[in-house]
């Protein structure tokens, strides 16, 4: 099946610093999308992205749908403490009949 | 993810027992999907239902996994004759419309087999 590749696993950064992580695929997506799982949580859509190219901003969120199609980043700028969680890329193939493929996640610390 | 309601949201259960996951969607959704997710790991997707009817089950085990979403009442993820591998964290997404970029996620049920 389809799989995604999420970099990095884990990050340990200062409040204040900038955050990036990605996602790269074999295969192409329609649609990719970012969520964020805290403890005990379901996963909160942050970001959807739904055309090659596309860059898309949710306050101090920026992520961006790749033009291959196959890939996408997602930037936090001036990480502050409520940032701390698990980010998680998605992909759409499209179609409708089928579910999300996640990434593995990428563990987000944030030092005092 | 207001609105979607998984219960119980801790179940325990003995190796060969049966468990029942309930989700209740956003009301007025007609799309659920259910997903696991192990530890340390992403979340992958088991079954989408609409109402009275399994859309794609391709992600579900084909033995002692069962999912329902009836015309009334909430859908339910049955798991029988539990084994400890079956310990997990299942959720829940509801969406309205076919497509589920825009589908709201449960807080989950934490299964756990003993």
């Amino acid at each position: 099946g389809q799989q995604l590749n999420q970099s990095p696993q884990s990050m340990f950064i200062q409040e204040g610093e900038d955050v990036s992580m990605n996602c790269t695929s074999s295969s192409i997506f329609n649609t990719w999308l970012w969520y964020k799982q805290d403890p005990g949580e379901g996963p909160v859509l942050l970001i959807a992205l739904y055309k090659a190219g596309e860059l898309t901003s949710n306050g101090r969120l920026t992520a961006q749908f790749g033009i291959t199609r196959k890939d996408s980043f997602l930037n936090i700028s001036a990480s502050i403490p409520s940032d701390v969680g698990i980010y998680f890329c998605a992909g759409d193939s499209g179609g409708g009949a089928d579910g999300l493929t996640f990434g593995k996640g990428t563990h987000l610390i944030i030092q005092p | 993810n207001a609105g979607v309601m998984q219960n119980p949201r801790h179940l325990v259960r003995r190796r060969g027992q049966e468990a029942r996951l309930r989700c209740s969607p956003v009301k007025g959704h007609s799309h659920v999907y259910w997903y696991r997710q192990l530890p340390e790991e992403g979340l992958k997707f088991m079954v989408y239902l609409q109402k009275e009817n399994i859309i794609d089950e391709s992600g579900m085990p084909k033995e002692r996994f069962s999912a329902e979403f009836p015309k009334e009442g909430p859908s339910i993820l049955r798991i029988q004759q539990v084994v400890r591998g079956d310990s997990a964290a299942y959720f829940c997404a509801s969406s309205t419309i076919t497509g589920n970029t825009e589908a709201f996620f449960g807080q989950g049920t934490r299964l756990t087999v003993v």
